[in-house]
């Protein structure tokens, strides 16, 4: 039982480069939340999915997409990275009480 | 608007002390409390939660916290701090109605001196 994984761990990306993270939870949750972690501002939401197919916008949404096409899975792309974007990032999912987080990746745009 | 706030960024304590870090929030209805600790490069653990019922719930690592309705308040104790109880704590909402979204303080970094 792995909990909730994230991939990858690291990552530097130039400006105006793409790429997908990507959560996968083993524990059949139904929500599942992209945060994002900057020093002093605690976690801020990006997008959040209450179920397959599902997804919403958080408090920070822009310059960032998601998908679930499958329960377990939750991907959130970049389409045109920013410095801006440079942060750590954080999945979890819940069944609607406590969530369960992942260990996060933590990406630098250059 | 719907916030929480953990009005300390920091709370310096030494070994073997008790240890309180605060946490209060504006919600509208019953909303579910937790606490998450963050060590240094890792994700958020759970530690606890208050969903109904007693009002002291005890958690793990020998951690409590005490939900007050009245003060909507929802500090974490422990009565005695361990160096190891260093890291960063999060106290977060998740309103009952109209949102599965959760709402996050901005973390108290706990310092437990030997």
């Amino acid at each position: 039982n792995a909990g909730v994984t994230q991939t990858p761990k690291f990552r530097v990306l130039k400006t105006g480069q793409s790429m997908t993270l990507l959560c996968a939870q083993d524990m059949n949750h139904e929500y599942m939340y992209w945060y994002r972690q900057d020093p002093g501002m605690g976690l801020r939401l990006i997008h959040y999915s209450v179920g397959e197919g599902t997804t919403a916008k958080g408090e920070v949404p822009d310059g960032y997409n998601v998908s679930r096409l499958k329960k377990q899975n939750f991907l959130l792309g970049l389409e045109s990275a920013a410095p801006s974007q440079t942060s750590v990032y954080f999945c979890a999912s819940s069944e609607a009480r406590e969530q369960y987080f992942g260990p996060g990746t933590r990406l630098t745009v250059t | 608007a719907q916030s929480v706030a953990q009005p300390e960024d920091q709370v310096n304590v030494a070994e073997g002390n008790p240890l309180t870090v605060k946490c209060t929030y504006s919600v509208s209805g019953n909303p579910y409390l937790f606490w998450y600790v963050q060590y240094p490069n890792r994700g958020l653990q759970f530690l606890l939660k208050y969903i109904t019922g007693d009002n002291l719930v005890k958690g793990s690592y020998g951690f409590e916290a005490e939900f007050n309705k009245s003060q909507t308040s929802f500090h974490l104790k422990k009565p005695s701090a361990l160096v190891s109880d260093s890291a960063l704590y999060f106290c977060a909402v998740r309103p009952t109605s109209g949102t599965y979204k959760y709402i996050f303080g901005t973390g108290t970094r706990l310092k437990v001196l030997a």
